[in-house]
């Protein structure tokens, strides 16, 4: 069964830091992986999504890595800000378009 | 272009009742995935209609039941309501394609209460 992870849980930092939001997922048959962003009782907001035959994908302030072979991805935001407070998810996808879902990491960015 | 849209959005329910839940996705998207999300379990793959034709499910009971329309209009139906079926239920949408993954766009979700 395929499990994805998120560290941390969850993170407070000040407004203008760099962070880090890790994934890991154990079944590495990936057609591609996404990061979402949710605000509280939202729905799923597409930030990213990369390739299994990507590294790195870009979007203004986000950047995301993915190591497939050792079921890796990371969110890169850069200098962050007050309205990037929300809960970031990665998802893994696999044929016909089931994803699976890691608990998420709360950010809060303080201003 | 408009995006998914999801009805209703609040539904309170007893248990041993039914429900029964829309999505309508966006203009031109095939795929329609359904998605459970609760505090304890996080966000779990329901199933997934493509051209009115069911290709994926998840870990569900068959309480859990959906259907796809030629329009790509998508319903989920919940029969026999229990507790803690107590969810936001998520509707999400994809261009076509034949396997795979697409990039998802979701709608607000359904929320619904069993009482």
């Amino acid at each position: 069964k395929q499990e994805v992870t998120q560290i941390p849980a969850a993170l407070s930092v000040p407004e203008g830091e760099n962070l880090v939001l890790n994934c890991s997922f154990t079944d590495s048959a990936i057609y591609n992986l996404q990061w979402f962003r949710q605000d509280p009782g939202k729905g799923l907001t597409s930030l990213l999504l990369i390739q299994s035959s990507q590294r790195e994908q870009t979007s203004g302030r986000l950047n995301a890595s993915l190591d497939k072979s050792s079921g890796r991805s990371t969110l890169y935001i850069a200098a962050s800000q007050p309205g990037d407070s929300a809960t970031y998810l990665c998802a893994p996808g696999y044929n016909f378009n089931k994803f699976y879902f890691g608990s998420g990491t709360k950010l809060n960015v303080k201003p | 272009k408009a995006g998914v849209t999801q009805t209703p959005r609040y539904l309170i329910k007893t248990r041993g009742q039914q429900v029964t839940l829309s999505c309508s996705p966006i203009s031109g998207h095939r795929s329609v995935s359904w998605y459970q999300q609760t505090p304890g379990q996080g966000l779990q793959f329901l199933f997934e209609y493509f051209s009115e034709t069911q290709r994926n499910k998840g870990n569900f009971p068959g309480r859990f039941s959906g259907r796809q329309f030629s329009n790509s209009r998508s319903e989920m139906n919940v029969s026999t309501l229990e507790l803690g079926d107590s969810a936001l239920y998520l509707c999400a949408s994809s261009l076509e394609r034949l396997a795979g993954a697409d990039t998802q766009y979701f709608g607000p979700g359904t929320r619904l209460t069993v009482l």
